[in-house]
């Protein structure tokens, strides 16, 4: 069965700053998807980025990029010039690409927190 | 981008009675649905999988005779908790796909829905 794995419960970045959130996963497939999700207070899931695992290109949307290490089955966000509504629980989140359900695997989450 | 609509966003009932909650794709046609919960400041946990016009698929551990699914339309999934307890007070949330060649990989979720039994 797949997994996925947050490290990292907690993080805090200044205004401004990039940090980097961290997601390992494991599966034996070899093609799949892979996604960070936000969940702010409101507690509506915003698709923040998605990777397909045979694209060898790093996804970017606008200030927001992952790190794709697929041998070491490793996906990292790395949020840059933090703003204030970045604060929110980030869930990184694994789909195979087989099958016909689509379902969602989803890692512990992390808290962040930006000050101002 | 595709909308999906849960209702009610946050309902409180007495211990022993049953809720119903309603989850709508408003503009596209969700073959899949697909039933979470959560717990305060916790992940996701999958319950079930609903495909339109058939059964619903359980997770492990997840009690079919208690959280009741139906899927009786392409655009509208429901999920019943029976004789509910407080136990059973959590965030639940729904997500849907769209089909066939529509299917892009992402999953549309819900604005969820607090259910606070006494």
């Amino acid at each position: 069965a797949q997994t996925v794995t947050q490290s990292q419960p907690e993080m805090s970045v200044q205004e401004a700053e990039t940090v980097t959130l961290s997601c390992t996963y494991d599966t034996s497939e070899s093609d799949y998807y892979l996604f960070w999700y936000k969940q702010p207070p409101s507690r509506q899931m915003i698709l923040v980025i998605r990777q397909e695992a045979y694209k060898q290109q790093n996804a970017t949307e606008n200030r927001f990029s992952v790190n794709f290490q697929k041998a070491a089955k490793s996906f990292s966000l790395k949020i840059s010039d933090s703003q204030l509504g970045d604060a929110a629980m980030y869930f990184c989140a694994y789909r195979s690409a087989g099958g016909n359900t689509g379902k969602l695997i989803f890692g512990q989450g992390t808290t962040l927190q930006v000050k101002p | 981008g595709a909308v999906v609509s849960q209702h009610p966003s946050r309902v409180i009932c007495k211990s022993g009675t049953s809720v119903k909650i309603e989850c709508r794709s408003l503009d596209f046609q969700a073959t899949t649905m697909f039933w979470y919960r959560q717990f305060p400041k916790q992940s996701l946990m999958l319950m079930a999988t609903s495909n339109e016009g058939s059964k619903a698929t359980y997770e492990q551990g997840v009690e079919k005779d208690k959280f009741l699914i139906n899927h009786a339309s392409l655009t509208l999934s429901t999920l019943t908790v029976t004789s509910a307890h407080p136990e059973d007070s959590s965030f639940y949330i729904c997500s849907a796909r769209t089909s066939g060649r529509a299917f892009t990989g992402e999953l549309f979720f819900g604005e969820g829905s607090r259910l606070t039994v006494l």
